[in-house]
């Protein structure tokens, strides 16, 4: 089991709403990425925050924020939510300028959209 | 536009079977290739490769990947029920475009009957 924690795991909005799913990273990581997993999909990266910036953002639209905190947890928001954000979100967290080195990923936060 | 794509998207094997997993990808200055096992939530990792024709083993599990041909194999050996998982297939382009970003393939479903 890693060190990234997610919360909540299960989430339930009605259409229009906002969200915030939180995230803790792993201890000695300082990069944290969202990921969104539809049904059948694989990952689609979101954005990536790397000292309390955002460091890349994916295909996704504006109502999709987030910020990471000095402790380098970080949170995603999600406005005006549509039914096809329901999905698992992932949250990674890295060491970003380290060698080559894997993402460790949460559990996820499953949230449906209805 | 950068692609990873998984195949079989679905596979169903009797304990003891020995299934071959692929992965091929177009990505624009490639860094790395990882394969995670995802059997719930969280993806959990496998392998990761940087260099064609060197061979990672843990177990009952092997990985190898071709850096002229664009791909990457997962043999998984003596199958059991508990390998039954999602395996994604990412890759991680070279620093100076976004650090960090995985782009995942749809991944593979594999199901092992006992």
């Amino acid at each position: 089991e890693t060190g990234v924690t997610q919360s909540p795991t299960h989430l339930i909005k009605t259409r229009g709403q906002q969200v915030t799913l939180r995230c803790s990273s792993q201890s000695g990581h300082n990069t944290v990425s969202w990921y969104q997993q539809a049904l059948g999909q694989g990952p689609q990266f979101i954005f990536q925050y790397y000292r309390e910036e955002e460091n890349g953002r994916g295909n996704f639209p504006p109502r999709f924020s987030g910020l990471q905190f000095p402790n380098y947890s970080s949170e995603l928001n999600v406005n005006a939510l549509e039914l096809d954000d329901s999905a698992l979100y992932l949250c990674a967290s890295s060491l970003l300028g380290a060698p080559d080195t894997e993402a460790f990923f949460g559990q996820g936060t499953r949230l449906t959209v209805v | 536009e950068d692609k990873v794509v998984q195949s079989p998207l679905s596979l169903v094997v009797h304990e003891g079977d020995t299934v071959t997993l692929n992965c091929s990808y177009e990505v624009t200055n490639f860094r790395s290739l990882l394969w995670y096992k995802q059997e719930k939530k969280a993806p959990t990792f496998l392998f990761m490769l940087t260099s064609s024709g060197i061979e990672k083993k843990s177990g009952r599990l092997s990985s190898i990947l071709d850096k002229k041909e664009l791909f990457s194999i997962l043999n998984i050996t003596a199958t059991q029920t508990g390998d039954s998982a999602i395996y994604l297939c990412a890759v991680v382009p070279s620093r100076g475009s976004t650090l960090g970003r995985l782009y995942f393939g749809r991944g593979t479903q594999l199901t092992v009957w006992p």
